[in-house]
Order: C-alpha cells, then sequence, then structure tokens
C-alpha cells in the first residue's frame, strides 16, 4: 500500500532533550516536505527536499533540522526542544514539487513541558 | 505576499449542501486545492483545480474558482455525517512552486 509513514504518532519530551521523528515514504517521491499544524494557524512548512541531499527552509525553520541521505527517509529532527514547538507535525511527499497530489502521513502530536 | 484565508467553523444540517469559502492573495497561482482532515488523521487531497478553469465537478464535490475575486468555493451536495472534517483550502503559485500554501482550515460539523 503507497504510504506515508510517520513515527511516533504521539511524543511527550521536556525540554531541550533532542528527538527525531522519522518519516519514510514507499512510492519513490522525489519531493518531501514537513509541516507543522497549529490551531488557526492551518499548516506552515518548516522544512522540503526536492530530492536525495537537497533540502531547503520553509516558513518555519528555526529550531528544526533536517535530513534527506536517502530518498525515502526525510527525518525531522529538534536538536534542544522548547515548548513553542509543541504541536501537530505532519510529514508530506509528493513525486515532484509540481505534482499535484501531496500524499500525508498520519500525524506526530509532540508536547514539549 | 501569499496567504490564504477561510472562516474556522460552518455548521449544516444533514441533507442540506455545505459551501466552504476561501479567498487567495497571490494571482500567480496555478493549482488551488481542497485537502479533507478527519480526526486524528492526516490530510486527503480530496479534489483541486487548474487556474484556468471556472469549475469542476466530481460526484457531491463543486469547486467554484472566481481569478478575479481571488476567491474559491467548495460545496458539498447532500451532506453527511462523514462529511464532518476540516475542509483546508491551499495553492501553489508560479512564484513557489516548491510549496503549497494552506488556508487555517474550516471545521465542518453536521447537525441531525
Amino acid at each position: 500500500e503507497a504510504q506515508v509513514t510517520q513515527n511516533p504518532r504521539y511524543l511527550i519530551t521536556v525540554t531541550g532533550k533532542k528527538l527525531t521523528v522519522t518519516c519514510s515514504q514507499n512510492m519513490n517521491h522525489e519531493y518531501m516536505s514537513w509541516y507543522r499544524q497549529d490551531p488557526g494557524l492551518g499548516l506552515r512548512q518548516i522544512y522540503y527536499s526536492m530530492n536525495v541531499e537537497v533540502t531547503d527552509k520553509g516558513d518555519v525553520p528555526e529550531g528544526y533540522k533536517v535530513s534527506r541521505k536517502e530518498k525515502r527517509n526525510f527525518p525531522l529532527i529538534l536538536e534542544s526542544p522548547s515548548p513553542n514547538q509543541t504541536s501537530l507535525y505532519f510529514c508530506a511527499s509528493s513525486f515532484s514539487p509540481a505534482n499535484e497530489k501531496l500524499f500525508f502521513g498520519s500525524g506526530t502530536q509532540l508536547s514539549v513541558l | 505576499g501569499e496567504d490564504v484565508e477561510q472562516s474556522l467553523f460552518l455548521s449544516v444540517r444533514e441533507g442540506d449542501s455545505s459551501v466552504i469559502n476561501c479567498t487567495y492573495t497571490d494571482s500567480s497561482s496555478t493549482y488551488l486545492y481542497w485537502y479533507k482532515q478527519e480526526p486524528g488523521a492526516g490530510l486527503q487531497l480530496l479534489t483541486y483545480i487548474f487556474s484556468n478553469m471556472d469549475m469542476k465537478q466530481d460526484q457531491r464535490l463543486t469547486v467554484l474558482l472566481n481569478k478575479k475575486d481571488k476567491h474559491l468555493s467548495l460545496r458539498i451536495a447532500d451532506t453527511q455525517t462523514g462529511d464532518s472534517a476540516i475542509y483546508f483550502c491551499a495553492e501553489r503559485t508560479y512564484s513557489s512552486a516548491s510549496k503549497i500554501i494552506f488556508g487555517s482550515g474550516t471545521r465542518l460539523s453536521i447537525r441531525p
């Protein structure tokens, strides 16, 4: 089944403790992206990747890192999480940046205490 | 700049039509989308329209695009309880082909 898989689904952590949210897609998509969803703000793009080893900042990249060593994986790294990074995170992918259909993962609810 | 706006809530009686509205600012839009988010799930693409189209119909869904007013709407005919969800309007533009800009989402609730 074609899908975007994120893990974990829920995560509670404390300020300053490094964490990684994994994202994997099995559709051979070139384009992958991370979004955060906050009430009343919709989805805001954090980082995106056009292909392996190519990543770029989105609208809200501060406090986040990403890597794209392989085509299928695009992990989101929070080196020193802070409470304002408490949010619902979505990974998404598409065949190409201009492709009309973006596939989303089920989301990761992160709480930073 | 780029901005997509929509109202936060809509309540509709079961069986009636729902109309969810959206406005956008970037006139260089290429694609305009409607995504549906059910509770506890990611976003799923419902439908999309090219910017050179005025209307698109897909079963119970009708998308209308008014380019002059930069207004997009989604009409759901015969609204059912399974249509309860958050609906996101989104656009892709020539100036930012690498990203999709989302609105804040409209929560649709269905009254019996």
